[in-house]
Formats: structure tokens, sequence, C-alpha cells
């Protein structure tokens, strides 16, 4: 079965300061990607997906953007966080076949 | 598009029977999916129906009414472990399958 990482698992970040977190995937091949973000207490939000590498769409205009140099490797980035950009972002993925989405163990980030 | 309803909250005793409702809108179905989310931690899958009735996984059961856009999970013998939030979620059609998240219910369970 899959198995996601990411990194890191915590991360406090001043406002405009550049953002990177990186998820991998490991035990498929050719998965579905995808970055969401939950405020506390609220639902999950989908920012990203990616079917293939390179292929990136974005579900919301905002001030973050999605890469996928790797066929299991998704990047989450900005170039100056907002206090917005506060909350838990978790990586997800999926096989193309398969309704069931697996999730990594997610990064808090909070913005100050 | 694709919207879900579910309660914000429920609340129930170790040991009881809790049901938790999900109605959903979409311009094309393809399954109800339900995940389980503790405070702190990812989501993790519990359940997914195509086809109209009851599924059942041990200590849990998930319900669809395709003709009614509804479905329910049922939790049974609950246990304090079993706090945590309810998402129900339908997928998209196309390639990417993208996931459609209820706003979540949020179970207690009391001793």
């Amino acid at each position: 079965s899959q198995t996601i990482h990411q990194w890191p698992a915590t991360l406090v970040q001043p406002v405009g300061s550049p953002l990177s977190l990186e998820c991998t995937v490991e035990g498929t091949s050719n998965p579905n990607l995808y970055w969401y973000r939950q405020a506390a207490g609220r639902g999950l939000q989908l920012l990203f997906y990616s079917v293939g590498i390179g292929q990136i769409s974005s579900e919301v205009p905002q001030n973050l953007s999605a890469s996928r140099p790797q066929d299991r490797q998704f990047i989450l980035s900005s170039k100056k966080l907002l206090l917005s950009d506060s909350g838990f972002y978790l990586c997800a993925c999926n096989r193309p076949d398969q309704e069931t989405q697996y999730f990594g163990p997610g990064t808090r980030l909070l913005v100050l | 598009g694709q919207s879900l309803e579910q309660p914000s909250e429920v609340t129930a005793v170790e040991g009881a029977i809790v049901q938790i409702n999900c109605t959903y809108q979409t311009s094309g179905f393809y399954g109800l999916s339900w995940y389980q989310q503790h405070d702190g931690g990812a989501p993790t899958f519990l359940s997914y129906n195509a086809l109209d009735g009851l599924e059942e996984t041990g200590r849990f059961s998930s319900f669809l009414s395709r003709s009614d856009s509804y479905g329910y999970l049922l939790l049974q013998e609950l246990q304090m472990k079993d706090s945590a939030s309810y998402f129900c979620a339908v997928p998209r059609s196309g390639a990417a399958r993208q996931l459609t998240f209820g706003s979540g219910t949020q179970l207690t369970v009391l001793p």
C-alpha cells in the first residue's frame, strides 16, 4: 500500500518569507497527487492536483504554487507567505483506478 | 458543482450507536466515501459506497441511497477512541478523481 512522507511536521515562518513543502510517495507508480489545506476545525480545501509529471491544476487562486518534478514527488511553494497561508497542509495520493485517497501526516504552518 | 451537507457535531456515550448523515448534490455521481480524522492527525479512509445499500466493516457500516442523494456512517459499540471528525466525500469525473469533502462532523464519545 501507499506511504506518503511529508516534511517538516511543523513550520513557523515570518510573513513575506518563502515556503517549500515536500511530499514523496512510496508503494505506487503514476499516482494522482493532491495538496489540501485545512484551517483549524474546518474541512479540507483542495489547492492543487496532478495526474502526472509536470502536470499541475490549481483549484483556487492563491499565493501558492505546486510542482511535480518526479512521478512520486509533489512540492508546494510560495515566494512570499501571507498570514492567511497559515494552516494544516496535507498531501494525498490515489491510484488512478481507485477512489481511495491516502494522506500524508501533514505540515502545520504558522505564519507570523 | 458539488456540495455535501453533514451535521457539525454529534455526541454519544460509550457503547452506544451513532449515525452520521450526509446529503450531497453533484453533477455526476460515482460514489460516497467516508474518512476519519483525529485531532492533529491526517484523514484516514473508512469506506466507499458506489452502489445502494449497506457496507459493513467491523463496528463501522456505511449506507448509500443514490435516489435520495443520501448516505450515512453508522458506528456501533462506540469507544472513546472513536472521538474524531468524520468527513463524507464524493469524487468528481475525470482522470484526477478529485474529492469534494463535506465540512465534517465532530463526534464526541462520553464515558
